[in-house]
């Protein structure tokens, strides 16, 4: 069984829509969640990243995480052409004052479409 | 954040041969990683540079096959050597800055081995 599980996709969805990317994990050592957003031909950006359980929000990017259920969201609210790429999940178990190694989850792939 | 420069952004090479990949940074690190991404897979970490001292590698990663070097703050190399098909991949670098973010990440190498 993978660390870190995350639906690979893809997903097709209208301009305007509200998209859910999802990923669940099975260490329970995992500290600290990201999300990166990855375009064709380009590396990992960093779009989210949080400690607490909860939601955190950034314009148009809420994060949600449930360490009881060892699961995270990424919600894109208005989605637009340009939020067109992969989704990466990535997770840090930080010990000390480094991230250290981050665990991915496979990444989805997802396309808004005028 | 940190601007990432990696050379080359891609090559094509020869069965059995070897590739140094160059990560160069704009502003001194704290922390720097390599990453392999396999064709429709996501991110796998292979070791952590250390500046001054031998890398640490993952499970299943080993000097041999992937020698690195950090000789600064500021820049670090991966060698992919004896290279086979299988070696055909993305090889990412990333760094963390004093800023305490998470990894930022370089638009990778992408090499194809004949």
């Amino acid at each position: 069984q993978k660390e870190v599980e995350q639906d690979p996709g893809p997903l097709s969805v209208p301009e305007g829509a509200i998209v859910s990317l999802n990923c669940t994990y099975s260490n329970s050592a995992f500290q600290y969640f990201m999300w990166y957003r990855q375009y064709s031909r380009k590396g990992p950006e960093l779009l989210m990243y949080t400690y607490s359980s909860g939601n955190k929000e950034d314009g148009r990017f809420t994060a949600q995480v449930d360490k009881s259920s060892k699961y995270i969201s990424l919600f894109i609210r208005d989605s637009q052409p340009s939020d067109s790429a992969t989704y990466l999940c990535a997770m840090s178990a930080r010990g000390g004052t480094s991230y250290g190694k981050l665990t991915f989850g496979q990444g989805t792939i997802l396309t808004v479409h005028p | 954040s940190a601007v990432i420069s990696q050379k080359p952004s891609r090559d094509i090479c020869q069965r059995g041969t070897s590739l140094t990949i160059q990560c160069q940074v704009d502003s001194q690190v704290t922390m720097m990683f390599w990453y392999r991404q396999q064709p429709g897979q996501s991110l796998t970490l292979i070791a952590t540079a250390n500046q001054g001292s031998e890398a640490t590698y993952e499970s299943g990663f080993v000097i041999d096959k992937f020698p690195i070097s950090r000789p600064n703050l500021t820049f670090s190399t991966l060698t992919v050597s004896n290279m086979s098909p299988e070696d055909s991949s993305i090889y990412l670098c990333s760094v963390e800055d004093a800023l305490g973010q998470p990894q930022h990440f370089g638009d990778g190498t992408r090499l194809s081995i004949l």
